[in-house]
């Protein structure tokens, strides 16, 4: 299975942008990146995705690096209720089962 | 709009006894997950149901486990002779028909929280 590494927490300050990295050197050509993060007590929540190009939605950007080795998913302001676990997943091709990795929690400080 | 709904949301039971944990996805939804989460741990994937299609059952960790889902929406996994190990958040995720390179997003239930005395 495609790996990912990611730092085990970061801390931000509420309104400010949090950039949280992810590494997944041994990407194939065709895996996409997702990114779901998970709210204390509740279940996963998508929030993004993408191939090759940087993509931007509500929630979240998404950085991507040229060689696809590596990804940073961009909360521009982060507010309390962004206190979760962001799990950064690769989606590999005909494989429709999610495979979480331990995550990042984040923690964010009024 | 409605999302994926689970019942019940804890549940508490004797070692030994089975329990049955209800799973209704959001309506049009084709695709059905079950992943379960251990204390501390990631989720791990148990079992997935494609509209008519065979279940791919490969996650199931022992033939205790089932799941059966009729009609094509409401998704019921069973567990029988329940062990101490088998505590857990039960997550169910369902998601529309697969296409473009399976890349549809997962819609979670908040889960089930199974406590086994």
């Amino acid at each position: 299975d495609a790996k990912t590494t990611q730092p085990n927490s970061m801390e931000s300050n509420e309104e400010e942008p949090v950039h949280l990295p992810c590494n997944h050197s041994t990407i194939s050509g065709t895996d996409y990146i997702h990114w779901y993060r998970q709210l204390p007590s509740q279940g996963p929540e998508y929030v993004i995705h993408g191939l090759t190009s940087n993509v931007n939605n509500r929630m979240a950007s998404l950085a991507i690096a040229e060689d696809r080795k590596s990804s940073t998913l961009i909360l521009h302001r982060a507010t309390l209720r962004d206190a979760a676990v962001y799990y950064c997943i690769l989606r590999v091709t005909n494989d429709y089962k999610l495979s979480f990795g331990a995550g990042t929690t984040v923690t964010v400080r009024a | 709009g409605a999302g994926v709904s689970q019942s019940p949301s804890n549940k508490v039971t004797e070692k030994g006894k089975d329990v049955e944990l209800r799973c209704d996805p959001i309506s049009g939804h084709t695709a059905l997950y079950w992943y379960r989460q251990s204390l501390g741990q990631g989720l791990e994937f148990l079992i997935y149901f494609q509209g008519n299609s065979a279940p791919d059952k490969s996650g199931l960790p022992s033939d205790r486990f089932s799941a059966e889902r009729t009609g094509g929406s409401v998704s019921t996994l069973t567990i029988q002779r329940t062990q101490q190990e088998d505590s857990a958040v039960y997550l169910c995720a369902s998601s529309t028909p697969p296409r473009q390179g399976l890349n549809q997003p997962q819609h979670f239930g908040d889960g089930t929280r199974l406590s086994i005395l």
